[in-house]
């Protein structure tokens, strides 16, 4: 079973902080995505990865950016956290468009 | 533009039949996903959809129509356990196995 892991299930910061959101796949997936999800708008794309050190921007980059230094590993970060970045955020990994995304349980981040 | 539009809420009666219907617009189609979340947890595939026609898979089943931008999934003999938000996502053009994902339907199955 492939299994995406993040650092934290929940996580609480100050406005300014730069904050780091980890995620490790074991599956080898070339495919690598952030996601944040609030209610009544679904998932939405931040970032996503499609090799070492690939990365091309999602829907909602603004105030993110990744790195992705190892093939398991997809970093989230945020340069100055703000209040309007409390939020679910979801890891995904993925081999190709024909196969599915597993998703990591997800990061509950609050921005004081 | 790309767009999905699902149901926001439905509710069923445990043993019952529940649609839960999905369109979409979107360039670069190649196929459909449905996901199951429940609550606080993270999304677990459920089927894929790349042809038209019916996918059955135990309780569940799903449809395509690709010419209508269409798809539905059909979830029978409810149990409780089946309440949790049901998404439905498309995969855009540019490859990298990219999804637009709706918003998800909440499905309560009451007793």
């Amino acid at each position: 079973d492939v299994k995406v892991t993040q650092s934290s299930r929940y996580l609480v910061k100050r406005t300014g902080e730069k904050v780091f959101l980890e995620c490790v796949q074991d599956m080898d997936h070339e495919n690598m995505f952030w996601y944040r999800q609030d209610p009544g708008l679904g998932l939405r794309l931040i970032y996503f990865s499609y090799d070492v050190k690939m990365k091309e921007k999602g829907d909602i980059p603004e105030g993110y950016s990744v790195s992705r230094e190892k093939k398991e590993r997809f970093s989230l970060i945020l340069e100055s956290a703000s209040t309007n970045q409390t939020s679910m955020y979801l890891c995904a990994s993925g081999l190709n468009s024909n196969q599915p995304q597993h998703f990591g349980d997800g990061t509950r981040l609050s921005i004081l | 533009g790309q767009n999905i539009d699902q149901p926001t809420e439905m509710t069923a009666t445990e043993g019952a039949i529940v649609q839960i219907n999905c369109t979409y617009q979107t360039s670069g189609f190649n196929g459909l996903f449905w996901y199951q979340q429940h609550a606080g947890e993270a999304p677990t595939f459920l089927s894929y959809n790349v042809l038209d026609g019916l996918e059955e898979k135990g309780r569940f089943s799903s449809f395509l129509s690709r010419s209508k931008g269409y798809s539905y999934l059909l979830l029978k003999e409810l149990q409780m356990k089946d309440s949790a938000s049901y998404l439905c996502a498309v995969t855009r053009g540019g490859g990298y196995n990219k999804l637009i994902f709706g918003a998800g339907t909440r499905l309560a199955v009451h007793p």
